[in-house]
Protein backbone atom coordinates (compact mmCIF):
# COMPACT_ATOMS: atom_id res chain seq x y z
CA UNK A 1 0.00 0.00 0.00
CA UNK A 2 0.91 3.61 0.02
CA UNK A 3 1.34 3.71 3.36
CA UNK A 4 1.70 2.15 6.86
CA UNK A 5 -1.79 1.43 7.81
CA UNK A 6 -3.29 0.28 11.13
CA UNK A 7 -5.88 -0.99 12.70
CA UNK A 8 -8.44 -0.10 14.95
CA UNK A 9 -7.18 3.25 15.20
CA UNK A 10 -9.09 3.50 18.37
CA UNK A 11 -10.05 0.75 20.78
CA UNK A 12 -11.77 0.89 24.17
CA UNK A 13 -12.02 -2.16 26.23
CA UNK A 14 -12.55 -3.24 29.83
CA UNK A 15 -9.36 -4.29 31.86
CA UNK A 16 -8.94 -8.45 31.26
CA UNK A 17 -9.88 -8.59 28.06
CA UNK A 18 -7.89 -9.12 25.04
CA UNK A 19 -7.22 -6.93 22.48
CA UNK A 20 -5.87 -7.44 18.90
CA UNK A 21 -3.79 -4.66 16.78
CA UNK A 22 -3.44 -4.76 12.99
CA UNK A 23 -0.51 -3.16 11.02
CA UNK A 24 -0.33 -3.66 7.03
CA UNK A 25 3.51 -2.32 6.24
CA UNK A 26 4.44 -0.70 2.92
CA UNK A 27 4.52 -2.94 0.29
CA UNK A 28 8.02 -4.80 -0.04
CA UNK A 29 9.42 -3.57 3.37
CA UNK A 30 11.05 -6.55 4.78
CA UNK A 31 11.40 -4.92 8.33
CA UNK A 32 8.58 -4.02 10.66
CA UNK A 33 8.35 -2.73 14.30
CA UNK A 34 6.16 -2.16 16.82
CA UNK A 35 6.56 1.02 19.40
CA UNK A 36 4.35 1.96 22.10
CA UNK A 37 3.83 5.35 23.15
CA UNK A 38 2.52 6.73 26.33
CA UNK A 39 0.38 9.79 27.11
CA UNK A 40 3.57 12.73 26.83
CA UNK A 41 6.39 10.54 26.18
CA UNK A 42 8.66 9.07 23.87
CA UNK A 43 8.58 6.17 21.52
CA UNK A 44 9.11 2.62 23.66
CA UNK A 45 10.80 0.02 21.26
CA UNK A 46 8.23 -3.42 21.37
CA UNK A 47 9.26 -5.87 19.03
CA UNK A 48 11.52 -6.43 15.61
CA UNK A 49 10.76 -8.22 12.73
CA UNK A 50 12.71 -9.41 9.64
CA UNK A 51 10.24 -10.90 7.29
CA UNK A 52 8.38 -14.00 9.48
CA UNK A 53 11.10 -13.67 12.51
CA UNK A 54 11.40 -11.79 15.17
CA UNK A 55 15.32 -10.90 16.20
CA UNK A 56 14.70 -8.88 18.79
CA UNK A 57 11.53 -9.19 21.15
CA UNK A 58 13.79 -7.02 23.86
CA UNK A 59 10.93 -4.54 24.47
CA UNK A 60 7.62 -6.51 24.85
CA UNK A 61 6.66 -5.47 28.74
CA UNK A 62 5.56 -8.89 29.96
CA UNK A 63 4.16 -12.35 28.69
CA UNK A 64 0.87 -10.57 27.95
CA UNK A 65 2.41 -8.81 24.93
CA UNK A 66 2.72 -11.35 22.11
CA UNK A 67 3.35 -10.42 17.98
CA UNK A 68 2.99 -12.46 14.99
CA UNK A 69 3.41 -11.31 11.22
CA UNK A 70 2.74 -14.01 8.34
CA UNK A 71 3.55 -13.79 4.64
CA UNK A 72 6.40 -11.06 4.92
CA UNK A 73 3.62 -8.53 5.07
CA UNK A 74 0.93 -7.99 7.91
CA UNK A 75 1.50 -8.34 11.67
CA UNK A 76 -0.44 -8.70 15.08
CA UNK A 77 -0.08 -7.06 18.16
CA UNK A 78 -2.13 -9.04 20.69
CA UNK A 79 -2.61 -8.09 24.40
CA UNK A 80 -3.98 -10.98 26.88
CA UNK A 81 -5.74 -9.31 29.85
CA UNK A 82 -5.13 -5.87 29.61
CA UNK A 83 -4.31 -3.92 32.27
CA UNK A 84 -4.45 -0.21 32.66
CA UNK A 85 -1.02 0.47 32.67
CA UNK A 86 -1.59 -0.99 28.78
CA UNK A 87 -3.23 2.04 27.55
CA UNK A 88 -1.14 4.07 25.19
CA UNK A 89 -1.06 4.46 21.31
CA UNK A 90 0.68 1.45 19.50
CA UNK A 91 2.79 2.79 16.37
CA UNK A 92 3.79 0.29 13.91
CA UNK A 93 6.61 1.33 11.76
CA UNK A 94 8.08 -0.49 8.18
CA UNK A 95 11.52 -0.15 6.41
CA UNK A 96 12.72 -1.21 3.37
CA UNK A 97 16.64 -2.61 4.38
CA UNK A 98 17.48 -5.61 5.98
CA UNK A 99 20.40 -5.69 7.91
CA UNK A 100 20.34 -2.16 9.62
CA UNK A 101 16.87 -0.08 10.24
CA UNK A 102 17.20 1.62 7.50
CA UNK A 103 14.73 4.60 7.07
CA UNK A 104 11.29 4.12 8.86
CA UNK A 105 7.67 5.22 8.01
CA UNK A 106 5.04 5.16 10.89
CA UNK A 107 1.34 4.28 10.75
CA UNK A 108 -1.16 6.64 12.31
CA UNK A 109 -1.34 4.52 15.29
CA UNK A 110 -4.25 2.14 17.52
CA UNK A 111 -5.21 4.52 20.43
CA UNK A 112 -5.87 2.03 23.43
CA UNK A 113 -7.52 2.85 26.07
CA UNK A 114 -8.23 0.21 29.00
CA UNK A 115 -11.30 0.61 31.55
CA UNK B 1 21.56 0.33 25.84
CA UNK B 2 22.13 4.07 23.76
CA UNK B 3 21.16 7.10 25.37
CA UNK B 4 19.82 10.18 23.03
CA UNK B 5 19.30 13.44 24.80
CA UNK B 6 17.52 16.15 23.06
CA UNK B 7 17.41 20.14 24.25
CA UNK B 8 15.52 21.81 24.91
CA UNK B 9 12.58 20.09 26.19
CA UNK B 10 10.00 22.76 25.27
CA UNK B 11 11.19 25.48 23.64
CA UNK B 12 7.96 28.38 22.55
CA UNK B 13 8.73 31.05 19.68
CA UNK B 14 6.96 33.52 18.03
CA UNK B 15 6.10 33.34 14.27
CA UNK B 16 8.62 34.08 12.05
CA UNK B 17 11.74 33.31 14.38
CA UNK B 18 14.07 30.68 14.00
CA UNK B 19 15.19 27.75 16.05
CA UNK B 20 17.74 25.13 16.72
CA UNK B 21 17.22 21.74 18.45
CA UNK B 22 19.87 19.89 19.78
CA UNK B 23 20.21 15.62 19.78
CA UNK B 24 23.21 13.93 21.61
CA UNK B 25 23.75 10.66 21.65
CA UNK B 26 26.20 7.97 23.67
CA UNK B 27 27.35 5.44 21.16
CA UNK B 28 28.64 5.61 17.50
CA UNK B 29 25.83 5.35 14.72
CA UNK B 30 25.36 4.57 11.67
CA UNK B 31 21.01 5.41 11.52
CA UNK B 32 19.67 8.86 12.51
CA UNK B 33 16.12 10.10 11.84
CA UNK B 34 14.65 13.26 12.91
CA UNK B 35 10.44 12.50 12.81
CA UNK B 36 7.95 16.07 13.86
CA UNK B 37 4.63 14.56 15.30
CA UNK B 38 1.91 16.46 14.74
CA UNK B 39 -0.59 17.20 17.21
CA UNK B 40 -2.79 14.39 15.82
CA UNK B 41 -0.12 12.19 17.12
CA UNK B 42 0.96 11.10 13.44
CA UNK B 43 5.09 10.90 12.98
CA UNK B 44 6.28 12.45 9.95
CA UNK B 45 9.54 11.95 8.68
CA UNK B 46 11.52 15.38 8.06
CA UNK B 47 15.24 13.74 7.55
CA UNK B 48 17.21 10.54 7.03
CA UNK B 49 20.40 11.66 8.20
CA UNK B 50 23.42 9.24 9.75
CA UNK B 51 25.88 12.08 8.77
CA UNK B 52 26.59 15.05 6.99
CA UNK B 53 24.45 18.15 6.13
CA UNK B 54 20.43 18.28 4.33
CA UNK B 55 17.85 20.63 3.75
CA UNK B 56 14.09 20.72 2.76
CA UNK B 57 12.97 24.17 2.63
CA UNK B 58 12.52 25.96 5.75
CA UNK B 59 14.22 22.95 7.87
CA UNK B 60 17.78 21.51 7.64
CA UNK B 61 19.88 19.14 9.42
CA UNK B 62 23.31 18.47 10.62
CA UNK B 63 24.97 15.27 11.92
CA UNK B 64 28.66 14.68 13.04
CA UNK B 65 28.43 11.16 13.64
CA UNK B 66 32.00 11.40 15.27
CA UNK B 67 30.97 14.13 17.85
CA UNK B 68 27.46 12.25 18.74
CA UNK B 69 25.59 15.05 17.73
CA UNK B 70 22.86 16.16 15.32
CA UNK B 71 21.05 19.69 15.10
CA UNK B 72 17.41 20.32 13.05
CA UNK B 73 17.15 23.60 12.11
CA UNK B 74 13.52 25.71 11.58
CA UNK B 75 13.49 29.08 10.16
CA UNK B 76 10.69 31.25 9.46
CA UNK B 77 8.83 29.31 11.80
CA UNK B 78 5.29 28.50 11.30
CA UNK B 79 2.46 27.28 13.35
CA UNK B 80 2.20 24.56 11.78
CA UNK B 81 5.42 23.92 12.59
CA UNK B 82 4.16 23.50 15.76
CA UNK B 83 4.42 19.29 17.93
CA UNK B 84 6.86 17.99 19.19
CA UNK B 85 10.42 16.69 17.17
CA UNK B 86 11.86 13.61 17.95
CA UNK B 87 16.03 12.10 17.25
CA UNK B 88 16.40 8.48 16.85
CA UNK B 89 19.42 6.93 16.09
CA UNK B 90 20.47 3.18 15.17
CA UNK B 91 23.53 1.89 17.18
CA UNK B 92 26.25 0.67 15.04
CA UNK B 93 27.14 -2.66 14.88
CA UNK B 94 23.64 -4.64 14.38
CA UNK B 95 21.23 -3.29 16.99
CA UNK B 96 18.53 -3.08 13.69
CA UNK B 97 16.25 -0.65 15.52
CA UNK B 98 15.63 3.09 16.02
CA UNK B 99 15.75 4.57 19.97
CA UNK B 100 13.96 7.84 20.38
CA UNK B 101 15.28 10.96 22.61
CA UNK B 102 12.20 12.08 24.73
CA UNK B 103 11.66 14.85 22.02
CA UNK B 104 11.31 18.68 21.76
CA UNK B 105 7.77 20.20 22.39
CA UNK B 106 7.96 23.39 19.90
CA UNK B 107 4.93 25.86 20.20
CA UNK B 108 4.77 28.58 17.60
CA UNK B 109 2.60 31.88 18.73
CA UNK B 110 0.92 33.75 15.57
Amino acid sequence: GAGVSQSPSNKVTEKGKDVELRCDPISGHTALYWYRQSLGQGLEFLIYFQGNSAPDKSGLPSDRFSAERTGGSVSTLTIQRTQQEDSAVYLCASSLAGGHAGELFFGEGSRLTVL
Amino acid sequence: GIQVEQSPPDLILQEGANSTLRCNFSDSVNNLQWFHQNPWGQLINLFYIPSGTKQNGRLSATTVATERYSLLYISSSQTTDSGVYFCAVERSFGNEKLTFGTGTRLTIIP
